[in-house]
C-alpha cells in the first residue's frame, strides 16, 4: 500500500483564490481525518468522516473551509477564498482499528 | 480540554543517552498514543497505550501511563542521530479521536 496521498505536496496562492486540497486514504480505512499544523496553534482537527459521511467539523475555523468525501478513497478540503491567515501543513489521515496513517501534507503560503 | 501538553518543549542530547518526553492530559482518556514527525514530513506512529496498560515497550521506546497522575512518558534509549525529530502524544477520550499536544523537539547530536 502507497499509504496516504496527498497532493499537492505545496501549494502557493495570491489571496483570495480557492485552494483545493486532495486526500486518497488508504484502502479499507473506515476514518479519515483532515489536520492542520500551524507553529503558533500545533496539530488542530479541522474535520473527520466515518464510511464517507461527516462526523464533526466542528474544528472547521470558518466557513470559507469546505470539504468533502464522495466516495471512499478521495476526500478534498476547500479554502474559498484564502488568506494569508491560512498558511499552514494540512495533513490528511486514514485509520481503521489497527491505527491512524498520516499522510506527508501539503504546506500551503497563502501570499 | 483532553489535549495532551508535551515537556519539555525542546530537549538537546549527545548520541548514545537517554531521551524521556512527557506528556499531560487534563481529562480521563481510552488510549494515548506517541508519534514521530520529521521535519517536512507526516505524523508516524509509534506505539498506543491503553488506559488499562501502565507499561509498553517497542524497540528502544519505552511508554508507561499513569491514569490517577494523567501523565504518560515516552522514554528513547540509546539515541541515535536518525532519532532527531518531534514527539506528539495525542489522547483518545470517548469518541477515540486523537487530540494532539505541541509536541517536544529532540535534537541528538552526533
Amino acid at each position: 500500500d502507497a499509504g496516504v496521498i496527498q497532493s499537492p505536496r505545496h501549494e502557493v496562492t495570491e489571496m483570495g483564490q480557492e485552494v483545493t486540497l486532495r486526500c486518497k486514504p488508504i484502502s479499507g480505512h473506515d476514518y479519515l481525518f483532515w489536520y492542520r499544523q500551524t507553529m503558533m496553534r500545533g496539530l488542530e482537527l479541522l474535520i473527520y468522516f466515518n464510511n464517507n459521511v461527516p462526523i464533526d467539523d466542528s474544528g472547521m475555523p470558518e466557513d470559507r473551509f469546505s470539504a468533502k468525501m464522495p466516495n471512499a478513497s478521495f476526500s478534498t478540503l476547500k479554502i474559498q477564498p484564502s488568506e494569508p491567515r491560512d498558511s499552514a501543513v494540512y495533513f490528511c489521515a486514514s485509520s481503521d482499528s489497527d491505527g491512524y496513517t498520516f499522510g506527508s501534507g501539503t504546506r500551503l503560503t497563502v501570499v | 480540554s483532553q489535549q495532551g501538553e508535551e515537556d519539555p518543549q525542546a530537549l538537546s542530547i549527545q548520541e548514545g543517552e537517554n531521551a524521556t518526553m512527557n506528556c499531560s492530559y487534563k481529562t480521563s482518556i481510552n488510549n494515548l498514543q506517541w508519534y514521530r514527525q520529521n521535519s517536512g514530513r507526516g505524523l508516524v506512529h509509534l506505539i498506543l497505550i491503553r488506559s488499562n496498560e501502565r507499561e509498553k515497550h517497542s524497540g528502544r521506546l519505552r511508554v508507561t501511563l499513569d491514569t490517577s497522575k494523567k501523565s504518560s512518558s515516552l522514554l528513547i534509549t540509546a539515541s541515535r542521530a536518525a532519532d532527531t525529530a518531534s514527539y506528539f502524544c495525542a489522547t483518545e477520550g470517548g469518541s477515540y479521536i486523537p487530540t494532539f499536544g505541541r509536541g517536544t523537539s529532540l535534537i541528538v547530536h552526533p
